[in-house]
């Protein structure tokens, strides 16, 4: 599975956007990009996946360049409630049943 | 709709003695994952069952530690004669197909101390 490497923390104010990118140079043709969003005591939650160009959904959008070699979390209008670990992950379809989570990025939102 | 569930959420229990952590998952899910979390770290993988079947166990320390997913009822992540090593919090994750491009749903995790 592709290591991949991203912010270990990044602070923001409430109404920001904040962009966490994460590199992942060794990815294989195969391979998705998914984000996982996880508060303390609590367990991980799926917030995007992606393959290619960009994604959105009701949460957050993903930016990922056509080299595939990193990609970025786009989190608009940020609240106090985002405040979260972010994990990026990358894996292959069909055979990555283990989830590899890094350490994440740490994201503190204030007022 | 439940989500996954897992029972206890917290669990004390003193050096040698073991510990049953349960899951169950989404209704309808018949992929089953374990992974523990280490004070500051990020999740690591331990095992991965189907039901009545280990999939993927490479996470999985070589002794003391079991897992299972039966035909009917939860799956059971079974630790003896823990030690204080153990202690960290243990999560399960159900999916309704493999593959990492299919999304994961996780429980909130049992938290074992071992005193």
């Amino acid at each position: 599975l592709a290591k991949t490497t991203q912010p270990i923390s990044m602070d923001s104010y409430e109404g920001q956007e904040v962009n966490i990118t994460c590199s992942h140079n060794n990815i294989a043709t195969n391979d998705y990009i998914t984000w996982y969003q996880q508060f303390p005591s609590q367990g991980p939650r799926f917030i995007i996946q992606g393959y290619k160009t960009k994604v959105t959904n009701e949460v957050a959008s993903l930016f990922i360049p056509a080299d595939r070699k990193s990609s970025t979390l786009s989190l608009p209008r940020v609240s106090l409630s985002d405040t979260a670990v972010y994990y990026c992950l990358v894996g292959p379809e069909g055979g990555g049943n283990k989830l590899t989570f890094g350490t994440g990025t740490q994201l503190k939102v204030e007022l | 709709n439940a989500g996954v569930m897992q029972n206890p959420r917290h669990l004390v229990r003193r050096r040698g003695q073991e510990a049953r952590l349960r899951c169950s998952p989404v209704k309808g899910h018949s992929h089953v994952y374990w992974y523990r979390q280490l004070p500051e770290e990020g999740l690591k993988f331990m095992v991965y069952l189907q039901k009545e079947n280990i999939i993927d166990e490479s996470g999985m320390p070589k002794e003391r530690f079991s897992a299972e997913f039966p035909k009917e009822g939860p799956s059971i992540l079974r630790i003896q004669q823990v030690v204080r090593g153990d202690s960290a919090a243990y999560f399960c994750a159900s999916s309704p197909q493999q593959g990492a491009n299919t999304e994961a749903f996780f429980g909130q995790g049992t938290r074992l101390t071992v005193v």
